[in-house]
């Protein structure tokens, strides 16, 4: 099976902007959780989604969105960008069983100027 | 909230010796499940090993083994005979069945084996 994939890979974004991340989870696997990690704050959970349900969100500003599709791949949205939104933002999925192991993709470097 | 304490910010080990890392965790959940994660230089996470909280018997993949202390709340990685491909941020992570997948992780411990 084909892994997590995540694009764009490297995005450059200025202050105030939008920005769309976009997740490709594992074939047959529902459940989608993004993850922010900073040298600072490490990884933080963001939300995840399971059949197109946010199931668990975390402490983050609603300037941070998500949705996830039919097809089980997976956006997140952030906007009005930050200084302190630079980060790697990662994707991770799993599936609907429970074995609770969750695969990770290579990750969106976002950085904002 | 769950806490997920990682002591050894920096390890090193030499190629073919053992290494233990560190893991404490804050809960007062009976059922959970712990992980331990590497993330290699090209930055992709991969799970190393998992641990069931109910499981009394310490979880073991080829030269990767947990030391899992429920009462004690700890959950130490052990890494046999070193490899330089073993040269990694490492992460633990605790997990509670029924949150939406949601993990804590610590801070991590950045592990590189010298040749």
């Amino acid at each position: 099976k084909a892994g997590v994939t995540q694009t764009p890979r490297y995005l450059i974004k200025t202050r105030g902007q939008q920005v769309t991340l976009s997740c490709s989870p594992i074939s047959g696997h529902r459940s989608v959780s993004w993850y922010q990690q900073t040298p600072g704050q490490g990884l933080q959970f963001l939300f995840e989604y399971f059949s197109e349900t946010q199931r668990n969100k975390g402490n983050f500003p609603g300037r941070f969105s998500g949705r996830q599709f039919s097809n089980s791949r997976s956006e997140m949205n952030v906007s009005t960008l930050e200084l302190g939104d630079s980060a790697l933002y990662l994707c991770a999925s799993a599936e609907a069983g429970p074995s609770y192991e969750q695969y990770f993709g290579p990750g969106t470097r976002l950085t904002v100027t | 909230a769950q806490t997920v304490t990682q002591s050894q910010p920096e390890m090193s080990v030499q190629e073919a010796e053992t290494v233990t890392l560190s893991c404490t965790y804050d809960t007062s959940e009976n059922n959970y499940y712990l992980f331990w994660y590497k993330q290699p230089p090209s930055r992709q996470m991969i799970l190393v090993i998992r641990q069931e909280a109910y499981k009394q018997q310490n979880a073991t993949e080829n030269r990767f083994s947990v030391n899992f202390q429920k009462a004690a709340k700890s959950f130490s990685l052990k890494i046999s005979d070193s490899q330089l491909g073993d040269t990694a941020m490492y992460f633990c992570a605790f997990m509670k069945p029924n949150t939406g997948n949601q993990f804590y992780f610590g801070t991590g411990t950045s592990l590189t084996v010298i040749p």
